[in-house]
């Protein structure tokens, strides 16, 4: 079965500064990995995802992450932030099937704090 | 790109009654749907994937008397929570799924008093 870590509940983080947010998996097959991001009393909006191909996946919003398949990673990283990207973050992953993907499980949860 | 709606965005019920929720694919047929929910602070959590014409598939530890899911067409998914109780107070997301893509609604709250 599938599971995902994401090692920092909090991150604080001032303005223009560079930012990471980790994310590990487990899972026993190849996978879809995913970042999802939330702003308050929101829904989900996706970020970025990798599928296969390049493991350096760029997204929305100035994001990127990288797939480290012998550390089951994909950690997702900014350059430099800006107030507006204070939110909670998510990692996700699902099971690769043949013509579509199972179920998705996300991992706990990141909350970003940009500081002025 | 695809839109998934969910109605209502928000419902306060009182203790015993049942709520229905509505996961809609405007323009898309869904061949997957998921329903997930989401306490405060916290990450979501899969409660149940439903197909059309099929029986849900739950989650371990979810009821599937007290949550029902109807997939009765391929742009159509319904939660219903039945007898609501002040526990089952939460944001309740549906996804749709096409292929290797998945949309999200923007969720429903509901608020058990």
């Amino acid at each position: 079965a599938q599971s995902v870590t994401q090692l920092d509940s909090q991150v604080p983080v001032f303005e223009e500064a560079p930012v990471e947010l980790r994310c590990n998996y487990s899972s026993s097959v190849s996978v879809y990995l995913f970042w999802y991001v939330q702003y308050p009393n929101q829904g989900l909006q996706l970020l970025l995802k990798y599928l296969s191909g390049s493991t350096l996946v760029k997204g929305i919003n100035g994001f990127e992450a990288e797939f480290n398949k012998s550390q089951t990673s994909f950690h997702l990283r900014k350059p430099s932030v800006h107030i507006s990207d204070t939110a909670e973050y998510f990692c996700a992953v699902s099971d690769l099937m043949k013509t579509s993907y199972d179920k998705v499980i996300f991992g706990p949860g990141t909350s970003l704090s940009v500081i002025p | 790109g695809a839109v998934v709606s969910q109605h209502p965005s928000r419902v306060i019920c009182k203790s015993g009654t049942s709520v229905k929720i509505e996961c809609r694919s405007l323009d898309f047929q869904a061949t997957t749907m998921f329903w997930y929910r989401q306490f405060p602070k916290q990450s979501l959590m899969l409660m149940a994937t439903s197909n059309e014409g099929s029986k849900a598939t739950y989650e371990q530890g979810v009821e599937k008397d007290k949550f029902l899911i109807n997939h009765a067409s391929l742009t159509l998914s319904t939660l219903t929570v039945t007898s609501a109780h002040p526990e089952d107070s939460s944001f309740y997301i549906c996804s749709a799924t096409q292929g290797y893509e998945q949309y999200f609604g923007p969720g429903t709250r509901l608020t058990v008093t």
